[in-house]
């Protein structure tokens, strides 16, 4: 693994499932970010991780949960999937939180029916 | 509210100088970050900074709340969605704008 991996890489769910994105990275970074992008919208935070054992929410945390219990995986979890969330989802880690210099993943494309 | 600005479309011809331009409403945003983005790839970030900078083809332009990207010699290869950000001070969290398509005819 060289950089984040991020699974799986597309999934259509029925609405009310329960789904788990996976994100790992390898490069000890400290902070860590979900995204969704959205045509007109750009990418949106939806929650971050500075630090292992922290999180906090972006701008679109409304339906997410994530959790960091150590310093490589940061999973998004939707509890009851809704079409609302239909999106491409990318991860992405920067060495510190607040830099701005994000390295990214190549995005979970999820469809919900 | 704080807002990142561009446009959605910008077309060009190879060979051109292209300039997409952005701008934001984030008052205590100093820096600026444009990241390249293929459909199906990870988005990587292609230059930043709070003075104008080069790297390679890619031109950053600075003023307070905006900046320009300028691709020199545009090529075919370089057609993709082109997105500026700013990390306001107080969250450290970046704010994108909506990304801007690069088209380019040969």
């Amino acid at each position: 693994i060289a950089g984040i991996t991020q699974a799986p890489t597309s999934q259509i769910l029925a609405a009310g499932r329960r789904m788990t994105l996976r994100c790992t990275q390898d490069m000890r970074h400290n902070a860590m970010y979900w995204y969704r992008q959205d045509l007109g919208l750009g990418l949106r935070l939806i929650h971050y991780s500075n630090t292992a054992g922290t999180t906090g929410k972006g701008e679109v945390p409304d339906g997410y949960s994530v959790s960091r219990a150590n310093t490589d995986d940061f999973p998004l979890t939707l509890a009851s999937a809704v079409p609302s969330q239909t999106s491409v989802y990318f991860c992405a880690s920067a060495l510190q939180g607040g830099t701005g210099e994000l390295f990214f993943g190549e995005g979970s494309r999820l469809t919900v029916l | 509210k704080d807002q990142v600005f561009q446009p959605s479309t910008v077309a060009s011809s190879e060979g051109a100088v292209v300039e997409i331009f952005c701008n934001h409403s984030v008052s205590n945003a100093y820096n600026f970050f444009w990241y390249l983005h293929f459909p199906g790839c990870a988005p990587r970030l292609l230059v930043k900074g709070s003075k104008p900078s080069q790297q390679g083809r890619y031109n950053m332009t600075y003023e307070r709340f905006s900046s320009s990207l300028l691709i020199l010699q545009v090529r075919e290869a370089d057609a993709a969605v082109y997105y500026c950000a700013v990390c306001p001070s107080n969250t450290g969290k970046l704010i994108f704008g909506q990304g801007t398509t690069l088209q380019v005819k040969p």
